[in-house]
């Protein structure tokens, strides 16, 4: 049973400190997405890779957000410095070019920042 | 900027009884995703509808994809409490990026 793996689930850290959210797509897929979720905005698409090549960051905050693709197994989201307002759920999804470009989404990183 | 508009936001209903859950824009997509989510975990994708005027069923839901491609609806027959979820709507734009409703939140109480 093929799924989105995302490590940590949980992640209490106070202001300031660096974040970095790990995220394992299905393998065979090519493109991967990074989203945040918030109660007041939704789900909001921060950046997106294919085979392995930054395609968007522009839903990211550029000065303290930063996505990369070390490898095809490995995406990786990180936040540097944290601010209160980065408190949300992160979610990585990953997809295959397809119809309709289906997106599977792992369980999440719920990150608090105190 | 193209929108996504989902209603209705909210939707608390008994046990046994239909509902409809819409999905509106005025732009139009190449096709369009109904996803559902529950606490704590990642959107699930229940289906793809890709033809102006298609009918999709997954057992007791009913989606329809406009056919104008602009729009779309997901039919529930006889709820269930489990049923309950947050049901978001997404839709392929010519960049093949998805753009997202902002979701229905459903309850079915027993």
């Amino acid at each position: 049973d093929a799924r989105v793996t995302q490590t940590p689930r949980h992640k209490v850290t106070e202001m300031g400190q660096e974040v970095t959210m790990r995220c394992q797509p299905i393998l065979g897929h090519n493109t991967v997405f990074w989203y945040r979720q918030t109660m007041m905005q939704g789900l909001e698409l921060l950046a997106y890779f294919r085979n392995r090549a930054p395609l968007d960051d522009s839903g990211m905050p550029k000065d303290r957000f930063s996505a990369e693709m070390p490898d095809a197994t490995l995406a990786t989201l990180k936040i540097q410095p944290s601010e209160p307002r980065d408190s949300a759920v992160y979610f990585c999804a990953s997809g295959w070019p397809g119809q309709g470009y289906e997106q599977y989404f792992g369980p999440g990183t719920r990150l608090t920042v105190t | 900027t193209q929108l996504l508009e989902q209603s209705p936001q909210f939707l608390s209903i008994q046990e046994g009884e239909n509902l409809t859950v819409y999905c509106n824009s005025s732009s139009v997509f190449s096709s369009l995703q109904w996803y559902r989510q529950e606490p704590g975990e990642g959107p699930v994708l229940l289906v793809t509808v890709v033809t102006g005027g298609e009918v999709k069923k997954l057992k007791r839901l009913t989606f329809q994809f406009g056919d104008a491609r602009k729009d779309s609806s997901l039919h529930i027959t006889a709820a269930q409490p489990g049923d309950t979820g947050l049901y978001l709507c997404a839709g392929m734009d010519s960049n093949y990026q998805l753009i997202w409703g902002a979701g229905t939140k459903l309850i079915i109480k027993p």
